[in-house]
Protein backbone atom coordinates (compact mmCIF):
# COMPACT_ATOMS: atom_id res chain seq x y z
CA UNK A 1 0.00 0.00 0.00
CA UNK A 2 1.39 3.41 -0.67
CA UNK A 3 -0.94 4.88 1.76
CA UNK A 4 -1.88 8.99 1.26
CA UNK A 5 0.03 10.60 -1.90
CA UNK A 6 0.72 14.16 -2.04
CA UNK A 7 1.83 15.78 -5.17
CA UNK A 8 3.88 17.67 -5.95
CA UNK A 9 5.88 17.72 -3.25
CA UNK A 10 7.16 21.51 -3.81
CA UNK A 11 5.88 24.16 -5.85
CA UNK A 12 6.68 27.84 -6.23
CA UNK A 13 3.91 29.85 -7.79
CA UNK A 14 3.37 33.72 -8.91
CA UNK A 15 0.74 35.29 -7.59
CA UNK A 16 -2.44 34.97 -9.25
CA UNK A 17 -1.68 31.71 -10.95
CA UNK A 18 -3.70 28.54 -10.41
CA UNK A 19 -2.75 25.06 -9.43
CA UNK A 20 -4.28 22.06 -8.05
CA UNK A 21 -2.95 20.04 -5.27
CA UNK A 22 -3.33 16.19 -5.95
CA UNK A 23 -4.06 13.67 -3.23
CA UNK A 24 -4.67 9.88 -3.84
CA UNK A 25 -5.33 7.13 -1.16
CA UNK A 26 -5.06 3.26 -1.92
CA UNK A 27 -6.95 2.55 1.74
CA UNK A 28 -10.28 2.84 0.75
CA UNK A 29 -11.19 5.42 3.10
CA UNK A 30 -13.96 7.41 3.42
CA UNK A 31 -12.62 10.57 5.09
CA UNK A 32 -10.07 12.82 3.66
CA UNK A 33 -8.99 15.64 4.68
CA UNK A 34 -6.73 19.23 4.04
CA UNK A 35 -5.11 20.85 6.21
CA UNK A 36 -2.61 23.74 6.10
CA UNK A 37 0.48 24.13 8.31
CA UNK A 38 2.18 27.44 8.80
CA UNK A 39 4.94 28.33 10.27
CA UNK A 40 5.36 27.77 14.05
CA UNK A 41 1.72 27.16 13.95
CA UNK A 42 -1.09 24.04 14.61
CA UNK A 43 -2.51 22.90 11.22
CA UNK A 44 -5.43 24.31 10.14
CA UNK A 45 -8.57 22.19 8.59
CA UNK A 46 -9.09 23.94 4.64
CA UNK A 47 -11.87 21.14 3.73
CA UNK A 48 -12.87 18.11 4.63
CA UNK A 49 -14.70 14.97 3.00
CA UNK A 50 -16.91 12.02 4.41
CA UNK A 51 -17.54 10.16 0.86
CA UNK A 52 -16.86 10.36 -2.94
CA UNK A 53 -19.42 13.20 -3.70
CA UNK A 54 -19.68 14.82 -0.03
CA UNK A 55 -17.14 18.13 0.79
CA UNK A 56 -17.31 20.40 3.70
CA UNK A 57 -15.50 23.41 4.38
CA UNK A 58 -13.35 23.38 7.35
CA UNK A 59 -11.54 26.93 9.48
CA UNK A 60 -9.74 28.03 6.48
CA UNK A 61 -11.95 27.51 3.40
CA UNK A 62 -11.47 31.04 1.35
CA UNK A 63 -9.35 30.89 -1.63
CA UNK A 64 -9.55 26.94 -1.69
CA UNK A 65 -11.95 24.83 -3.84
CA UNK A 66 -12.52 20.88 -3.67
CA UNK A 67 -13.96 18.05 -5.05
CA UNK A 68 -14.69 13.77 -4.31
CA UNK A 69 -15.52 12.79 -7.75
CA UNK A 70 -14.09 9.10 -6.22
CA UNK A 71 -12.72 7.98 -3.03
CA UNK A 72 -9.38 8.08 -3.82
CA UNK A 73 -9.04 11.36 -4.77
CA UNK A 74 -9.04 14.74 -2.96
CA UNK A 75 -7.46 17.55 -4.82
CA UNK A 76 -6.99 20.78 -3.56
CA UNK A 77 -7.58 23.89 -5.96
CA UNK A 78 -6.12 27.24 -5.71
CA UNK A 79 -7.84 29.46 -8.47
CA UNK A 80 -5.86 32.97 -7.57
CA UNK A 81 -2.67 32.44 -5.47
CA UNK A 82 -1.65 35.12 -2.81
CA UNK A 83 1.48 35.41 -0.32
CA UNK A 84 -1.24 34.15 2.32
CA UNK A 85 -1.46 31.12 1.04
CA UNK A 86 2.32 30.16 1.19
CA UNK A 87 2.29 27.42 3.50
CA UNK A 88 2.70 23.80 3.98
CA UNK A 89 -0.72 21.36 2.89
CA UNK A 90 -1.30 18.17 3.99
CA UNK A 91 -3.74 15.77 3.08
CA UNK A 92 -4.80 12.88 5.31
CA UNK A 93 -7.40 10.35 5.36
CA UNK A 94 -8.98 7.69 7.31
CA UNK A 95 -11.40 5.12 6.91
CA UNK A 96 -13.89 5.80 9.54
CA UNK A 97 -14.64 8.73 12.56
CA UNK A 98 -12.56 6.90 15.40
CA UNK A 99 -9.95 5.21 13.04
CA UNK A 100 -6.01 6.32 12.65
CA UNK A 101 -5.57 9.56 10.55
CA UNK A 102 -3.20 8.65 7.73
CA UNK A 103 -1.12 11.30 6.88
CA UNK A 104 0.73 12.22 3.44
CA UNK A 105 4.15 13.86 3.29
CA UNK A 106 3.02 17.27 2.40
CA UNK A 107 3.31 19.90 0.05
CA UNK A 108 5.36 22.83 0.59
CA UNK A 109 3.62 25.65 -1.53
CA UNK A 110 5.35 29.47 -1.98
CA UNK A 111 3.77 32.32 -3.77
CA UNK A 112 5.94 34.79 -4.49
CA UNK B 1 -14.37 28.02 18.79
CA UNK B 2 -12.28 24.90 19.93
CA UNK B 3 -8.74 25.68 21.25
CA UNK B 4 -5.53 23.08 21.75
CA UNK B 5 -2.52 25.15 23.01
CA UNK B 6 1.01 23.61 23.72
CA UNK B 7 4.67 25.10 24.44
CA UNK B 8 6.35 25.87 21.54
CA UNK B 9 9.87 24.41 22.56
CA UNK B 10 11.28 21.73 25.05
CA UNK B 11 14.99 20.76 25.67
CA UNK B 12 16.13 17.53 27.16
CA UNK B 13 19.31 15.64 27.32
CA UNK B 14 19.77 12.23 26.22
CA UNK B 15 18.20 9.46 28.72
CA UNK B 16 16.13 12.24 30.43
CA UNK B 17 12.29 11.72 30.35
CA UNK B 18 10.22 14.64 28.24
CA UNK B 19 7.10 16.03 29.39
CA UNK B 20 4.98 17.72 26.52
CA UNK B 21 1.53 19.66 27.94
CA UNK B 22 -1.27 20.40 25.92
CA UNK B 23 -4.21 22.24 27.55
CA UNK B 24 -7.57 22.01 24.98
CA UNK B 25 -10.82 24.02 25.87
CA UNK B 26 -13.52 21.96 24.10
CA UNK B 27 -15.34 20.06 27.07
CA UNK B 28 -16.76 17.32 24.44
CA UNK B 29 -13.39 16.25 23.77
CA UNK B 30 -13.61 12.65 22.90
CA UNK B 31 -10.58 11.53 21.65
CA UNK B 32 -7.36 13.04 22.48
CA UNK B 33 -3.86 12.23 20.39
CA UNK B 34 -0.29 12.50 20.13
CA UNK B 35 1.14 12.94 16.96
CA UNK B 36 4.83 13.27 15.94
CA UNK B 37 6.34 15.14 12.64
CA UNK B 38 10.05 14.73 11.95
CA UNK B 39 11.57 16.90 9.32
CA UNK B 40 9.95 17.01 5.97
CA UNK B 41 7.51 14.42 6.72
CA UNK B 42 3.83 14.47 7.47
CA UNK B 43 2.25 13.60 11.02
CA UNK B 44 2.35 10.22 12.34
CA UNK B 45 0.14 9.01 15.47
CA UNK B 46 2.23 8.22 18.73
CA UNK B 47 -1.01 7.34 20.73
CA UNK B 48 -4.14 8.53 21.71
CA UNK B 49 -6.04 8.27 24.85
CA UNK B 50 -10.24 8.42 25.42
CA UNK B 51 -11.90 10.88 27.60
CA UNK B 52 -12.57 8.49 29.89
CA UNK B 53 -9.35 7.15 30.67
CA UNK B 54 -6.76 8.61 33.10
CA UNK B 55 -3.72 7.39 32.18
CA UNK B 56 -2.20 5.27 28.76
CA UNK B 57 1.19 3.51 28.82
CA UNK B 58 2.52 2.63 25.57
CA UNK B 59 6.26 1.13 25.95
CA UNK B 60 8.29 4.25 26.71
CA UNK B 61 5.16 6.37 26.19
CA UNK B 62 2.86 7.68 28.60
CA UNK B 63 0.21 9.92 28.53
CA UNK B 64 -2.09 11.73 31.23
CA UNK B 65 -4.99 13.32 30.77
CA UNK B 66 -6.95 15.59 33.92
CA UNK B 67 -10.18 16.02 32.31
CA UNK B 68 -11.08 18.20 35.02
CA UNK B 69 -8.11 20.95 34.28
CA UNK B 70 -8.61 20.13 30.36
CA UNK B 71 -5.06 19.32 30.10
CA UNK B 72 -3.09 16.18 28.54
CA UNK B 73 0.71 15.62 28.89
CA UNK B 74 2.77 13.16 26.71
CA UNK B 75 6.06 11.28 29.00
CA UNK B 76 8.42 10.35 26.95
CA UNK B 77 11.09 8.29 29.06
CA UNK B 78 14.61 7.31 28.40
CA UNK B 79 14.52 9.96 25.47
CA UNK B 80 16.67 9.36 23.09
CA UNK B 81 18.01 11.70 19.54
CA UNK B 82 15.94 9.91 17.67
CA UNK B 83 12.84 11.50 19.40
CA UNK B 84 13.75 14.42 18.47
CA UNK B 85 10.79 15.90 16.16
CA UNK B 86 7.64 18.37 16.51
CA UNK B 87 4.84 16.54 18.55
CA UNK B 88 1.27 18.20 18.12
CA UNK B 89 -1.68 17.34 20.51
CA UNK B 90 -4.91 17.17 19.09
CA UNK B 91 -8.67 16.53 20.18
CA UNK B 92 -11.70 15.52 18.23
CA UNK B 93 -15.06 16.35 20.31
CA UNK B 94 -18.55 14.75 20.28
CA UNK B 95 -20.12 15.30 16.93
CA UNK B 96 -17.24 16.66 15.03
CA UNK B 97 -15.37 14.78 12.12
CA UNK B 98 -12.18 16.48 12.02
CA UNK B 99 -9.10 17.07 14.25
CA UNK B 100 -8.35 20.35 16.06
CA UNK B 101 -3.94 20.43 16.17
CA UNK B 102 -2.23 22.61 18.68
CA UNK B 103 0.69 24.52 17.79
CA UNK B 104 3.74 21.61 18.31
CA UNK B 105 6.14 21.82 20.84
CA UNK B 106 9.65 21.09 19.14
CA UNK B 107 11.07 18.38 21.15
CA UNK B 108 15.45 18.82 20.83
CA UNK B 109 17.13 15.68 22.32
CA UNK B 110 20.57 16.79 23.05
CA UNK B 111 23.52 13.58 23.48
Amino acid sequence: NAGVTQTPKFRILKIGQSMTLQCAQDMNHNYMYWYRQDPGMGLKLIYYSVGAGITDKGEVPNGYNVSRSTTEDFPLRLELAAPSQTSVYFCASRRGENEKLFFGSGTQLSVL
Amino acid sequence: GEDVEQSLFLSVREGDSSVINCTYTDSSSTYLYWYKQEPGAGLQLLTYIFSNMDMKQDQRLTVLLNKKDKHLSLRIADTQTGDSAIYFCAERGTGRRALTFGSGTRLQVQP
